[in-house]
């Protein structure tokens, strides 16, 4: 069936370090990718999406490509925040798989000032 | 637009008790999910519906869970009873029809209820 892999984490930087997480997948189909954002305390956000080959998704200074080839779909960001501190989950949905959302173990990233 | 909402946001109870949660999902969502996500874990499917049918159980532990959507649109999802390995964040999401979905269907989220049994 459809899975995700991303990587483990904590992932610890110091404010303005360029960030990657890495997010690979596996899909009977050709599902939509996501990358969905939970600050603590708070309910899953979803960051940006690609719904095919090539699609660059961005928003609030983060992007991932969706990548067909190695099937891989990773976050990067330039220069992260301490706001940006939160668990970030990569996720896909495929019309095979009845268009659930499947979600990744999700990476925890720590900001430090 | 008002988002998912979900009640009650924390809910405490004893193992062997029964406890249910409430959802309505976005005005005009066909679709509705139920998932568990337990902590350090990804969400996990417990129960996807289309309008009031059951599309996708296959994850519902059966003989302790169950949900209903009797008009298509809120949603409950019960325990009955309640084991300590139950104690989990609850989310609801919603998207648009799924069934019709071209490109991407995403989910919108609710806050979650946020379950401890002891």
């Amino acid at each position: 069936g459809d899975s995700v892999t991303q990587m483990e984490g904590p992932v610890t930087l110091s404010e303005e370090a360029f960030l990657t997480i890495n997010c690979t997948y596996t899909a009977t189909g050709y599902p939509s990718l996501f990358w969905y954002v939970q600050y603590p305390g708070e309910g899953l956000q979803l960051l940006l999406k690609a719904t095919k080959a090539d699609d660059k998704g961005s928003n609030k200074g983060f992007e991932a490509t969706y990548r067909k080839e190695t099937t891989s779909f990773h976050l990067e960001k330039g220069s992260v925040q301490v706001s940006d501190s939160a668990v970030y989950f990569c996720a896909l949905s495929d019309r095979a798989g009845g268009f659930k959302t499947i979600f990744g173990a999700g990476t925890r990233l720590f900001v430090k000032a | 637009e008002a988002g998912v909402a979900q009640s009650p946001r924390y809910k405490i109870i004893e193992k062997r008790q029964s406890v249910a949660f409430w959802c309505n999902p976005i005005s005009g969502h066909a679709t509705l999910y139920w998932y568990q996500q337990i902590l350090g874990q990804g969400p996990k499917l417990l129960i996807q519906f289309q309008n009031n049918g059951v599309v996708d159980d296959s994850q519902l532990p059966k003989d302790r869970f169950s949900a209903e959507r009797l008009k298509g649109v809120d949603s409950t999802l019960k325990i009955q009873p309640a084991k300590l390995e139950d104690s989990a964040v609850y989310l609801c999401a919603s998207s648009t029809n799924a069934r019709q979905g071209r490109g991407s269907t995403e989910a919108f989220f609710g806050q979650g209820t946020r379950l401890t049994v002891v």
